[in-house]
């Protein structure tokens, strides 16, 4: 069964900081990878998908996240981040025979202004 | 619709009742989920319909736990004899096929059991 790891929890940072949320999954085969977020209230929305093809893929906001196959990662970035940025953020896959699409457990980024 | 509506945004239920929840997929898309999602854990399976093929029901945590798609459209969610450990938020998605695409979620509905 497909599993996706996101080590961080919980991140804190000040405003102009930069970010970097690490997503992790365990799929060998050919995948697909999102990142969703949830601001506080809202429903789940798409930051970036990655299908194939350049594995530097930039999203909305300013966020971008990078394919490393051979480190079977997808870790989200945002070179300054604002407190509007304050939101969960899910790292999804969906690949192979699998039709069903796996969550990380997500993280919870927490922006101080 | 312009998205993927779910019905009702919040439900309070007492222990024992049947709860329906409702989810109007984005017209044309063919993929729905359901997902719960728990305080302190993450978003969890439940169930895959895709077009006229048998649901993936592999997710439901158990025998409460009902749902079907009809006319390849909406869906409904049904938790018989509801327990407190039900309470959490639903999800649906929906998803077109035939390609790379991604999932659009609704709002949820928030089920509380007392």
């Amino acid at each position: 069964a497909q599993s996706v790891s996101q080590h961080n929890h919980h991140v804190i940072l000040s405003e102009a900081a930069s970010l970097e949320l690490g997503c992790n999954y365990s799929y060998g085969g050919t995948v697909n990878l999102f990142w969703y977020v949830q601001y506080p209230g809202q429903h789940l929305q798409l930051l970036l998908k990655y299908f194939s093809g350049d594995p530097l893929v930039k999203g909305i906001k300013g966020f971008e996240a990078e394919f490393i196959k051979s480190k079977f990662s997808f870790n989200l970035r945002k070179p300054s981040v604002q407190w509007s940025d304050t939101a969960e953020y899910f790292c999804l896959t969906q690949g192979g025979s699998a039709r069903q699409l796996t969550f990380g457990s997500g993280t919870q980024l927490t922006v101080l202004p | 619709g312009a998205g993927v509506s779910q019905s009702p945004s919040n439900k309070v239920t007492e222990k024992g009742k049947d709860v329906e929840l409702r989810c109007d997929p984005i017209s044309g898309h063919t993929a729905l989920y359901w997902y719960r999602q728990s305080l302190g854990q993450g978003l969890e399976f439940l169930i895959y319909f895709q077009g006229n093929s048998a649901p993936d029901k592999s997710g439901l945590p158990s025998d409460r736990f009902s749902a079907e798609r009809t006319g390849g459209s909406v869906s409904t969610l049904t938790i018989q004899r509801t327990q407190q450990e039900d309470s959490a938020v639903y999800l649906c998605a929906s998803r077109r096929m035939g390609g790379n695409t991604e999932a659009f979620f609704g709002q949820g509905t928030r089920l509380t059991v007392v």
